[in-house]
């Protein structure tokens, strides 16, 4: 199975900081990665597929990218409801992978 | 709108059966590949299954591989996962997971239910 490592696994952050996450594959997966974000107590919210493109209704202060085996989600200008947990999953094998998370909570 | 509402959680022991079952309304169900996905209590989220959309072909995680069986009733817009051979492991929200149309590419999960929570203890 392709194995997803996300860095860094939790940070602290101020509104209006700019965030990024990193995951790496344990094998080149192409552009095939989604990223998405989830609150307490509820449903993932899926915010980039393929690598970087914008899920509708998603503010653009969220920008992701790479190729292979390394990627980014970056958060431009952190936002109160922004304060989540981020998972990156990959969708180039039939077995999907997602990486074990990366939760942003308040400095 | 799309409504994905999941059924059939529940407590059972360990070694036990569960079937689990997703709805769907709001778009059309015959054409999507549709998928479980697991969340353990206060841990990350690992997929489950996928199936797709004429259920001729499915696949699992190695974790369920043998034990779990995915399923869909095209007519009746369900989607089943059957569980067997449960373990203390297994418990978990389990959600169902709208996933991408035959006809687009890539795959990615745009959709997902409130969940369903399994709980396997004697």
């Amino acid at each position: 199975d392709i194995q997803m490592t996300q860095s860094p696994s939790s940070l602290s952050a101020s509104v209006g900081d700019r965030v990024t996450i990193t995951c790496r594959a344990s094998q080149s997966i192409s552009n095939y990665l989604n990223w998405y974000q989830q609150k307490p107590g509820k449903a993932p919210k899926l915010l980039i597929y393929s690598s970087s493109s914008l899920q509708s209704g998603v503010p653009s202060r969220f920008r992701a990218g790479g190729s292979g085996t390394d990627f980014t989600l970056t958060i431009s200008s952190l936002q109160p409801e922004d304060f989540a947990s981020y998972y990156c999953q990959q969708s180039y094998s039939t077995t999907r992978t997602f990486g074990q998370g990366t939760k942003v909570d308040f400095k | 709108q799309v409504q994905l509402v999941e059924s059939g959680g529940g407590l059972v022991k360990p070694g036990g059966s569960l079937r689990l079952s997703c709805a769907a309304s709001g778009f059309n169900f015959r054409h999507y590949y549709m998928n479980w996905i697991r969340q353990a209590p206060g841990k990350g989220l690992e997929w489950v299954s996928y199936i797709t959309s004429s259920g001729s072909s499915t696949f699992y995680a190695d974790s369920v591989k043998g034990r779990f069986t995915i399923s869909r009733d095209n007519a009746k817009n369900t989607l089943y996962l059957e569980m067997n051979s449960l373990r203390a492991d297994d418990t978990a929200v389990y959600y169902c997971v709208r996933d991408r149309a035959e006809w687009e590419l890539p795959s990615h999960f745009d959709y997902w239910g409130q969940g369903t929570l399994v709980t396997v203890s004697s």
